[in-house]
């Protein structure tokens, strides 16, 4: 069965500061695609970002970006320039596209960022 | 273009009640999908309804079921409530590849009490 593992439950970064979340799972396959989901104290269910397994190069979205080490199985998120808005709860997530969408999501860090 | 919107919100139950939740998904996504997220197992995947059928399923008991209808909105129903079913329900829609992207509804905070 497909795992993910988030080390990091909390976190913190000073404003305007980076940070690095990590993210590691364990599967057999070869094909699967990640995922970082944020979720504000509101509760609703943000994507960040997304990486496809078999594309070499990391996804980046305006301030985060991904650094996806397939051998080593990690999937970090980086929040460069912080923003007070970026405090949340962040999720890494694992679909195996032979499962459909039956996502494995970790345990989530929480990060808060401070003025 | 709308959300995912989930209703209601918030419910309160009492134990061996049944409840209903309800997920409108995205126009024109097809798959919609729930999970169950608490503070102790983090967020567990239920089930996943394509075009009406049941296509994925979890590791959870026969008392949560499901079923989509033909214009992809889905329901949840969870009979029997116990305490430790108190949750926060979220569901998520896509287009139903196995590439696709979900995005999720605010979820409903179940308490059963």
């Amino acid at each position: 069965a497909q795992t993910v593992t988030q080390s990091q439950p909390e976190m913190s970064v000073q404003e305007a500061e980076t940070v690095t979340l990590s993210c590691t799972y364990d599967t057999s396959e070869n094909n699967y695609y990640l995922f970082w989901y944020k979720q504000p104290p509101s509760r609703q269910m943000i994507l960040v970002i997304r990486q496809e397994a078999y594309k070499q190069q990391n996804a980046t979205e305006n301030r985060f970006s991904v650094n996806f080490q397939k051998a080593a199985k990690s999937f970090s998120l980086k929040i460069s320039d912080s923003q007070l808005g970026d405090t949340a709860m962040y999720f890494c997530a694992f679909t195996d596209k032979l499962y459909g969408q039956n996502f494995v999501f970790g345990p989530g860090t929480r990060l808060s960022v401070l003025p | 273009k709308a959300g995912v919107t989930q209703t209601p919100r918030y419910l309160i139950k009492t134990r061996g009640q049944q409840v209903t939740l309800s997920c409108s998904p995205i126009s024109g996504h097809r798959s919609v999908s729930w999970y169950q997220q608490t503070p102790g197992q983090g967020l567990q995947f239920l089930f996943e309804y394509f075009s009406e059928t049941q296509r994925n399923k979890g590791n959870f008991p026969g008392r949560f079921s499901g079923r989509q209808f033909s214009n992809s909105r889905s329901e949840m129903n969870v009979s029997t409530l116990e305490l430790g079913d108190s949750a926060l329900y979220l569901c998520a829609s896509s287009f139903g590849t196995d590439t696709d992207t979900q995005y999720f509804g605010p979820g409903t905070r179940l308490t059963v009490l």
